[in-house]
């Protein structure tokens, strides 16, 4: 257990719908990432968080936002679903604002039919 | 575009043989170079290294970094079936964004 925790581990959904995934950093750790991996990619950055702020972003689609609470847990949004947004979502947290080594969830399996 | 590719895509070795995983990176402002090991889901840590030249090793992995020429390799010898995984890599790169831009993975497979 990396300390990381995701929800939901496996969700299956229609094109059109829309889900959220929902993360908990590890204890202490005030910076909150998001990735999406998929089969003929490697993981691509969507977004980050630190203490409740943007901090930066990567190739997240107009269709995809997200946010951290002030009790640091994130969520990641997902709308207008595509078959293409079919992928594993993983979040990470670190320690620091900036990006360094990062402790990953098990990740949620969005399957979209 | 920032890029950072790894080779081979995938291998099949047998226990107790040598492998040896490359990572190539053309990036801006690198600061360092991480290895993960990703076995069924989450990726897990292996090594960071700043400084060319200096081997980490931790048990039968180790791996360099060749900052002139902009690569690095991760070895693992005397293989095991529990080494089996997609290995990735990743640069982490300062500047306004301060992000970690991950290679596709090289998977491994070690067959008993």
């Amino acid at each position: 257990d990396s300390g990381v925790t995701q929800t939901p581990k496996h969700l299956i959904t229609a094109t059109g719908q829309r889900v959220t995934l929902r993360c908990s950093p590890r204890s202490g750790d005030l910076s909150v990432y998001w990735y999406q991996q998929s089969l003929d990619q490697g993981l691509q950055f969507l977004i980050q968080y630190y203490n409740g702020e943007e901090r930066a972003k990567g190739n997240i689609l107009e269709r995809f936002s997200a946010q951290q609470f002030p009790d640091l847990h994130s969520e990641l949004n997902l709308s207008s679903l595509e078959l293409g947004d079919s992928a594993l979502y993983f979040c990470a947290s670190s320690d620091r604002a900036g990006a360094n080594v990062l402790t990953f969830g098990a990740g949620s399996r969005l399957t979209v039919l | 575009e920032d890029k950072v590719v790894q080779s081979p895509l995938s291998l099949v070795v047998h226990e107790g043989d040598t492998v040896t995983l490359n990572c190539s990176y053309e990036v801006t402002n690198f600061r360092s170079l991480l290895w993960y090991k990703q076995e069924k889901k989450a990726p897990t840590f292996l090594f960071m290294l700043t400084s060319s030249g200096i081997e980490k090793k931790s048990g039968r992995l180790s791996s360099i970094l060749d900052k002139k020429e902009l690569f690095s390799i991760l070895n693992i010898t005397a293989t095991q079936t529990g080494d089996s995984a997609v290995y990735l890599c990743a640069t982490l790169c300062g500047g306004a964004t301060n992000k970690l831009i991950f290679g596709t993975g090289t998977l491994l497979a070690v067959q008993p």
